[in-house]
């Protein structure tokens, strides 16, 4: 069966240091992976989109990664702050050709000063 | 511009009762897509409208349903309500392709009682 698993609920780390979460999938073929923020009794915000023949993309602090042969993608924070703490959803999108997106279950991170 | 508008925003209702829920998206987008977030679940895809039809749709009883108007506009509806039904309903708005990000309403948060 079809599956996208985000590897832990929850998060801890210090302010200053890097997160790095991460998104496995099974039984999908992606063109493209999404990842976004979501913050407490909000929508999800859009942070980064990485197409299936992309290795790595980096936006500021963030950076994604792709990995189709390991069905993989890792997104890092670097330099966290306590403002970084949010959920962290990846979602898969199976076509071009659709808004349809599939998400994973989410990553609580919770930066510490 | 505007964002995507949810409304209500909060919603009581009484099992066996139906409900409608609104979605105004970004002016120019032709694509509204509805997810139900729970704790259990996460985020699950309902369905996608593009141009007032239908696209996709999620594994979800017949129950619900939507539609789209001509000015994009969207609307979903629940009927029969049930305890488990209670959520947090977003609707997202996109250009309708997998690799353009989605824009997320603030939802709609349904309890049946």
């Amino acid at each position: 069966s079809q599956k996208i698993e985000q590897n832990s609920e929850a998060l801890n780390i210090q302010e200053g240091k890097t997160a790095t979460l991460t998104c496995n999938y099974t039984n999908y073929s992606p063109a493209y992976l999404q990842w976004y923020r979501q913050d407490p009794g909000r929508g999800p915000v859009f942070l980064l989109l990485i197409r299936e023949n992309e290795k790595e993309k980096r936006k500021e602090r963030l950076k994604v990664t792709f990995d189709t042969t390991l069905k993989q993608s890792l997104f890092h924070i670097t330099a966290s702050q306590p403002a970084d703490s949010a959920t962290y959803l990846c979602a898969l999108a199976p076509s071009s050709n659709t808004g349809k997106l599939i998400f994973g279950q989410g990553t609580t991170l919770q930066v510490k000063p | 511009k505007a964002g995507v508008t949810q409304t209500p925003r909060y919603l009581i209702k009484t099992r066996g009762q139906q409900v409608t829920l609104s979605c105004s998206p970004i002016s120019g987008h032709r694509s509204v897509s509805w997810y139900q977030q729970t704790p259990g679940q996460g985020l699950q895809f309902l369905f996608e409208y593009f141009s007032e039809t239908q696209r996709n749709k999620g594994n979800f009883p017949g129950r619900f349903s939507g539609r789209q108007f001509s000015n994009s506009r969207s609307e979903m509806n629940v009927s029969t309500l049930e305890l488990g039904d209670s959520a947090l309903y977003l609707c997202a708005s996109s250009q309708g392709a997998g690799d353009t990000e989605a824009f997320f309403g603030q939802g709609t948060r349904l309890t049946v009682v």
